[in-house]
């Protein structure tokens, strides 16, 4: 079992284009988060997903889109990147039989 | 808007002290307070939680104190060791079931030997 798996692991982007991160969850959770993770503000969400075809707003949703088709997947992507969006990423997904969240390794993305 | 408020930044404690880590929350609706510790290079990984019907929660060398009536809680680290040492964020969430959560700025320990 791989839980979570994000991709890439690393990205330099060039500002203006767009990249969209992968996140693939095998526990068939059905709740999906993305945050952002910036030294001295800790862990921001951005979007999240409580089942899939559904989606919802986090704390920090400007610039950022996403889409959950099914279960498994919930892609986060950036539609024109700025450097303010030059983060570490992470995924991660619950289970309705817990309170645990579970966290993806992360995706670091730098925006020039 | 913070709207959990973590302390200290960072901590340096002795092999074999005591790791204190103290948070503050504004929203008397937060119903679930976790901890998570994230090693370099990792995602965050849930170490131990609280729900307000209760003070404290132990599990192993660590403690969860929680005080409704401050709004505050705390992570506490028994003899603490050098593979302790890690960031910890607190966070806290309401809507059961439905646990959007909202974190700390996170605290950087270091264990010295």
């Amino acid at each position: 079992i791989a839980g979570i798996t994000q991709a890439p692991t690393s990205q330099i982007l060039a500002a203006g284009r767009r990249m969209t991160l992968r996140c693939t969850q095998d526990m068939r959770h059905n709740a999906m988060y993305w945050y952002r993770q910036d030294l001295g503000l800790g862990l921001r969400l951005i979007h999240y997903s409580n089942t899939a075809g559904t989606t919802g707003k986090g704390e920090v949703p400007d610039g950022y889109s996403v889409s959950r088709a099914n279960t498994d997947d919930f892609p986060l992507t950036l539609a024109s990147a700025v450097p303010s969006q030059t983060s570490v990423y992470f995924c991660a997904s619950k289970g309705q039989s817990t309170d645990t969240q579970y966290f993806g390794p992360g995706t670091r993305l730098t925006v020039l | 808007q913070q709207q959990v408020k973590q302390s200290p930044q960072s901590l340096i404690v002795q092999k074999g002290g005591i790791s204190i880590i103290n948070c503050a929350y504004e929203n008397t609706a937060f119903d679930y307070f976790p901890w998570y510790q994230q090693f370099p290079g990792k995602g965050p990984a849930l170490l131990i939680a609280i729900r307000p019907d209760v003070s404290e929660k132990k599990e192993g060398r660590f403690t969860i104190s929680f005080n409704k009536s401050a709004k505050q809680f705390s992570l506490h680290i028994m003899d603490s060791q050098p593979g302790d040492s890690a960031t910890y964020f607190c966070a806290a969430s309401k809507d059961l079931g439905n646990e959007k959560l909202t974190f700390g700025t996170g605290t950087r320990l270091t264990i010295i030997p």
